[in-house]
């Protein structure tokens, strides 16, 4: 089983709403991931988590706070968002790249977000 | 900062193999190459991933050359299902970062 599971599949918000995107996976990876893709563009990397520690934030603005409660679960808080954060907001998750030749990242089927 | 070279598009007849180009001639001896596609609105897939010698699994094949400076994924025959953006990733096993580069859209036509 490789999956992993986002919810909610769409999400509107107002710029001074806070709402959570939330990411699940139960492969036993030690590693999530969020990205952002904006449309017609690849997706780009935000975070990265190793065994709940937050390990990579690729100067992502404060009103994008993750958060990791446990191994199998990942958050990003929202507050304050712009209209130009409007994209898709994808998880991933992967064995930690200390494992030799195995870090594939399996990837979640996002969650679109418009602000308004 | 991607590391990769692919055709922006290609169109492909359904049952007919596709034959997906990359060109990554600066990758270094333990870089690995990834295969990850994205059909619309969903997230990316993995597809398949090698360091030197060929691979293939249930969905795909993987060809390296021998200088490794290039790779070409088979699609072996096609299907309308398989119209997607694909991207061709070349990272080190400890890199968590994924750099998606442009990637090709593959159009399969009846």
């Amino acid at each position: 089983d490789t999956e992993v599971t986002q919810t909610p599949k769409h999400l509107v918000m107002g710029m001074t709403n806070k709402k959570s995107l939330k990411c699940e996976q139960h492969m036993g990876h030690r590693a999530m991931y969020w990205y952002k893709q904006k449309a017609k563009k690849p997706p780009e990397l935000m975070f990265v988590y190793s065994y709940e520690k937050l390990s990579i934030n690729e100067s992502v603005p404060s009103r994008f706070s993750p958060e990791c409660p446990n191994s199998s679960l990942l958050n990003l808080h929202l507050h304050a968002l712009q209209p130009e954060d409007s994209a898709l907001y994808l998880c991933a998750s992967s064995h930690p790249s200390l494992v030799p030749r195995d870090g594939t990242q399996y990837f979640g089927p996002g969650t679109r977000l418009l602000v308004l | 900062d991607a590391k990769t070279t692919q055709p922006p598009s290609m169109d492909c007849a359904e049952g007919r193999a596709a034959n997906l180009p990359c060109n990554h001639s600066t990758i270094s001896g333990n870089e690995y190459v990834y295969w990850y596609r994205q059909i619309h609105s969903q997230g990316p897939q993995y597809i398949i991933h090698g360091l030197k010698n060929n691979e293939t699994n249930e969905m795909a094949s993987l060809i390296i050359t021998e200088d490794r400076k290039s790779s070409t994924l088979i699609l072996p025959h096609a299907t309308l299902r398989d119209t997607a953006v694909y991207y061709c990733i070349v990272r080190l096993p400890v890199d968590y970062k994924l750099s998606f580069g442009a990637g090709t859209t593959v159009t399969v036509r009846a």
